[in-house]
């Protein structure tokens, strides 16, 4: 079994629709990360997580520590929303990154 | 700030022969960390360099290897290749616990 699980594994929604997407894991760590991978394959780091709750503009990570369970949710979707986004636990170093979800926003 | 850079962007390799990919790590950091990731699968974390040392390693064989520099670039070393190493090679710099993100190097090995 995969130490970290994301769901779904591939999420297709409409322009301007909420999404959640989410992100289980098997042990205790020290941080949770949710990155988004674009097609050509480079990755930015969205969220690096610990505790609670964290916004960037229409993008929002939450983590309970207690459930080991992270969602990254994202108003308001757009067409350029459309990425691959991975969740990965670990520090510094040594990531333990998750499947994917493949997201795509239809206009 | 460049970033975090990779070189090559592509590079097609034949089995049995080597490789050297290269990494500049973000200004101002000193740790490098390298993944691989293969078609449709998250990366998997290949090894760790601090201080000129592998200070963390994945589930990865011998064949690979690397190396930092004392300007903390990387070079990450792949010897008799097999097509099963095929994927993108993500290098990811840090100075604390963010890690950042290169381009990656595709490597197709036919």
């Amino acid at each position: 079994k995969n130490e970290v699980e994301q769901s779904p594994q591939n999420l297709t929604a409409q322009e301007g629709e909420f999404i959640t997407i989410n992100c289980s894991y098997s042990v205790g760590i020290s941080a949770l990360h949710w990155l988004q991978q674009h097609p050509g394959g480079g990755i930015v780091s969205l969220f690096m997580l610990s505790s609670g709750k964290k916004k960037h503009g229409r993008l929002i990570a939450t983590i309970n520590i207690q459930e080991k369970h992270s969602s990254l949710h994202i108003t308001a979707s757009h067409p350029r929303d459309s990425a691959v986004y991975i969740c990965a636990m670990g520090s510094q170093g040594n990531l333990i990154f998750g499947k994917g979800t493949k997201l795509s926003v239809k206009p | 700030d460049a970033g975090v850079t990779q070189s090559p962007t592509h590079l097609i390799k034949t089995r049995g022969q080597q490789v050297t990919l290269r990494c500049s790590p973000k200004s101002g950091h000193d740790t490098v960390s390298w993944y691989q990731q293969a078609l449709g699968q998250g990366p998997q974390f290949i090894f760790q360099y601090y201080e000129e040392e592998e200070r963390q390693r994945g589930n990865f064989p011998d064949r690979f290897s690397g190396h930092q520099f004392p300007n903390y670039s990387s070079e990450l070393n792949v010897n008799a290749l097999l097509l099963g190493d095929s994927a993108l090679y993500l290098c990811a710099s840090s100075l604390g616990p963010e890690q950042y993100f290169g381009p990656g190097t595709r490597l197709t090995v036919t």
